[in-house]
């Protein structure tokens, strides 16, 4: 997506934190996905953020910064089944999602 | 059932075949999309429906490309003359949000697409 930054690969051990980055063009800015997409499977939803701050859901945590166009996926105490894709997207207007390429995670023993 | 459902999972087809690919969304789901997935890369925008409009086609790579929904449920992208650069997984998506807040989308397991 040619709107969509976020890092190609990311690798982490098993039980840590690992932070994933996305930036975004704010033009039309309508809330920020991320998606999770394990190997030959549909994508699934992760979270969901439109207004600044901080978004908690068991392991996973989403947060948006706005102004910066920024928004991150924090993922705690690590499992390998954790290894996926990490689709950072953004809603543009009343229904348009533009994704990014991706973030390929892999959980390492 | 209870997700978005496609078929075939896998069309392998040779170069100048047509082909359609099926979706069948999740019941009462108004808002529906094709995505196009090249391997190692994001989904990228086909074309959206709201029930039976075609409301945006914009990412629809040529005229060979057709997407329809009749009844406003099941959805066909079709693709004529398929050519190599046409291999890629084709995602679709459904969505009970219409419009204003973005709503979730709901994925299917997509159509691998293979072109010889």
């Amino acid at each position: 997506g040619q709107n969509i930054d976020q890092p190609t690969e990311m690798t982490a051990t098993e039980g840590a934190i690992v932070q994933i980055n996305c930036t975004y063009q704010t033009s039309g800015f309508n809330g920020l996905f991320w998606y999770q997409q394990h190997a030959g499977e549909a994508p699934t939803f992760l979270s969901y953020n439109v207004l600044d701050g901080l978004e908690e859901k068991g392991r996973f945590s989403s947060f948006l910064s706005r102004s910066k166009g920024y928004s991150y996926l924090l993922l705690k105490e690590l499992q390998m089944k954790d290894s996926a894709s990490y689709l950072c997207a953004e809603s543009e207007g009343t229904y348009k999602y533009i994704f990014g390429t991706g973030t390929r995670l892999k959980v390492l023993a | 059932g209870a997700g978005v459902s496609q078929s075939p999972r896998y069309k392998v087809a040779k170069r100048g075949q047509d082909v359609a690919l099926r979706c069948d969304p999740i019941s009462g789901h108004v808002s529906l999309f094709w995505y196009q997935q090249a391997l190692g890369q994001g989904p990228e925008f086909l074309t959206y429906f709201q029930n039976e409009a075609q409301l945006d086609k914009s990412g629809l790579p040529s005229d060979r490309f057709f997407a329809e929904r009749p009844e406003g449920s099941v959805s066909t992208l079709k693709i004529q003359r398929t050519q190599q650069e046409d291999s890629a997984v084709y995602l679709c998506a459904s969505s009970l949000s219409t419009g204003g807040a973005a709503g979730e989308l709901f994925f299917g397991e997509g159509s691998r697409l293979t072109v010889l």
